[in-house]
C-alpha cells in the first residue's frame, strides 16, 4: 500500500531562518508522481510542486527548492530566508495516476511550519 | 473567482438534520473528488467521480450520499451523522486522462455535528 510520512508534525523558526520539511514515502509501483501541497488558515490547499518518478532532477522556484532522492524515497521541501507568510500547513502526497485513469493522492499528515518575526 | 468554490464556509448540524455541502469547478476539469480532513489525521479520498460516474468509494459510511449531476457540480448529501464526522471536507477536480495535471481544491466546508 502506498504511505507517506512527514514526520515533523510542527516546526517553528524566525524569519530569515532556512528550514526543510521532509517527506518519505512508500509504494511498489515503479511509475509515481509526488506533490507537495501548502494549506494556508483559509483552509484551500494550495499545488506547490508535482514530481515523476523518472525525474531526479532538484527544482528551484524562488526561495523554494525540491530534493527527490529515489534512492532513500524521499522528496524533502526547503523553504529559504523564510517569512511570516511561509506560515501553513504542508503536505507531501504520493499519486497513482494509472488505477483507474483517476489521480488519487494519498497525503502524510501535514507539517505545521510557524515562522515567527 | 476561484476555480473550485464550496459552500457553505461553515455548518453546524444536529445528528437528525439533513444538509448538504456544494462543491462547483469552473476549470473544464471532468474528475471531482470529496476528501475529508480530520484533525492529526491524513486527508482521507471519500469519493471519485471521472466523467460523472463514481468510480472510487473509499470505504465511506452511507450516512454520506456524493452526487454529481453534471462535470462542474458536486453534491455531498448528509444525514444522520455522528460528532465523529466533524471536519474539514475539500472538493478538489482535476483533468483525468492528462499525466501533467495536479489537483485544484476548494477552501472546504467545516462541518461541526452537535
Amino acid at each position: 500500500a502506498q504511505k507517506v510520512t512527514q514526520a515533523q508534525t510542527e516546526i517553528s523558526v524566525v524569519e530569515k531562518e532556512d528550514v526543510t520539511l521532509d517527506c518519505v514515502y512508500e509504494t511498489r509501483d515503479t511509475t509515481y508522481y509526488l506533490f507537495w501541497y501548502k494549506q494556508p488558515p483559509s483552509g484551500e490547499l494550495v499545488f506547490l510542486i508535482r514530481r515523476n518518478s523518472f525525474d531526479e532532477q532538484n527544482e528551484i522556484s524562488g526561495r523554494y527548492s525540491w530534493n527527490f532522492q529515489k534512492s532513500t524515497s524521499s522528496f524533502n521541501f526547503t523553504i529559504t530566508a523564510s517569512q511570516v507568510v511561509d506560515s501553513a500547513v504542508y503536505f507531501c502526497a504520493l499519486s497513482d495516476p494509472f488505477q483507474g485513469g483517476s489521480e488519487k493522492l494519498v497525503f502524510g499528515k501535514g507539517t505545521k511550519l510557524t515562522v515567527n518575526p | 473567482e476561484t476555480g473550485v468554490t464550496q459552500t457553505p464556509r461553515h455548518l453546524v448540524m444536529g445528528m437528525t438534520n439533513k444538509k448538504s455541502l456544494k462543491c462547483e469547478q469552473h476549470l473544464g476539469h471532468n474528475a471531482m473528488y470529496w476528501y475529508k480532513q480530520s484533525a492529526k489525521k491524513p486527508l482521507e479520498l471519500m469519493f471519485v467521480y471521472n466523467f460523472k460516474e463514481q468510480t472510487e468509494n473509499n470505504s465511506v459510511p452511507s450516512r454520506f450520499s456524493p452526487e454529481c449531476p453534471n462535470s462542474s457540480h458536486l453534491f455531498l448529501h448528509l444525514h444522520t451523522l455522528q460528532p465523529e464526522d466533524s471536519a474539514l471536507y475539500l472538493c478538489a477536480s482535476s483533468q483525468e486522462g492528462q499525466m501533467n495535471t495536479e489537483a485544484f481544491f476548494g477552501q472546504g466546508t467545516r462541518l461541526t455535528v452537535v
